[in-house]
């Protein structure tokens, strides 16, 4: 498995601002992934980031809105910038081991106003 | 049409009853099948997975794969009030490195003593 923390646990932010996720994880991992869960809706993969080079977005994600960085085998972060309220969900991190399974962080709550 | 659908629940069932927890999709792409069990404000947790057909067993959990149906299931023996969480279906398919997971919107099961 993988001991995955996330920073902040929760967060109360006001529209137009950005928050900077977080996300450690106990060993290296090549491949890092965010996702997005929103209220009543699947969890959804935003982007998956690779140390070393440019994070690859998802259909209807883009860099602007949601900046990563990767600067080693351990941690990532992702920014939610310029928010509006429709990006109030829970953001998770996780990373692949074993092949296939994927181990998720416990979330970030991000509420915007 | 989303590409994954699963039941939202809730489910509740009393303690020691079995539980049937079931997932369509509609990629035929599709070649690993993972579920999860995520309790409130916490991150998903991964339980087990399948490759392809056929079935899996882990202690109380009975994970069935059936390509021919696109459907997918999890039953749970011996249920226990600790099993009270939301259980969430995922699944990857090569094309995306099996990186991708996709997810259903998650049942919310509820298991009462």
């Amino acid at each position: 498995s993988a001991v995955i923390s996330q920073k902040p646990s929760r967060d109360i932010c006001q529209r137009g601002t950005s928050l900077t996720i977080q996300c450690q994880v106990d060993s290296q991992v090549t491949m890092m992934f965010w996702y997005r869960q929103q209220p009543g809706q699947s969890l959804t993969l935003i982007a998956t980031a690779n140390q070393g080079s440019e994070a690859t977005y998802e259909s209807g994600f883009v860099i602007d809105k949601f900046p990563i960085s990767r600067p080693n085998l351990t941690f990532s972060t992702l920014t939610v910038s310029n928010m509006s309220p429709e990006d109030s969900s829970i953001y998770l991190c996780s990373v692949q081991r074993g092949g296939i399974e994927q181990y998720f962080g416990p979330g970030t709550r991000l509420t915007v106003t | 049409q989303k590409e994954v659908e699963q039941d939202p629940g809730p489910l509740s069932v009393p303690e020691g009853a079995i539980v049937s927890l079931n997932c369509t999709y509609s990629n035929s792409a599709f070649q690993y099948f993972m579920w999860y069990r995520q309790y409130s404000r916490k991150g998903p947790e991964l339980l087990m997975y399948t490759y392809s057909s056929g079935n899996k067993e882990d202690g109380r959990f009975t994970a069935q794969v059936d390509k021919s149906s696109k459907y997918i299931s999890l039953f749970i023996r011996d249920s226990q009030p600790s099993d009270s969480a939301t259980y969430l279906c995922a699944m990857t398919a090569p094309s995306t490195g099996f990186q991708k997971l996709v997810f259903g919107t998650g049942t919310r099961l509820l298991v009462s003593p």
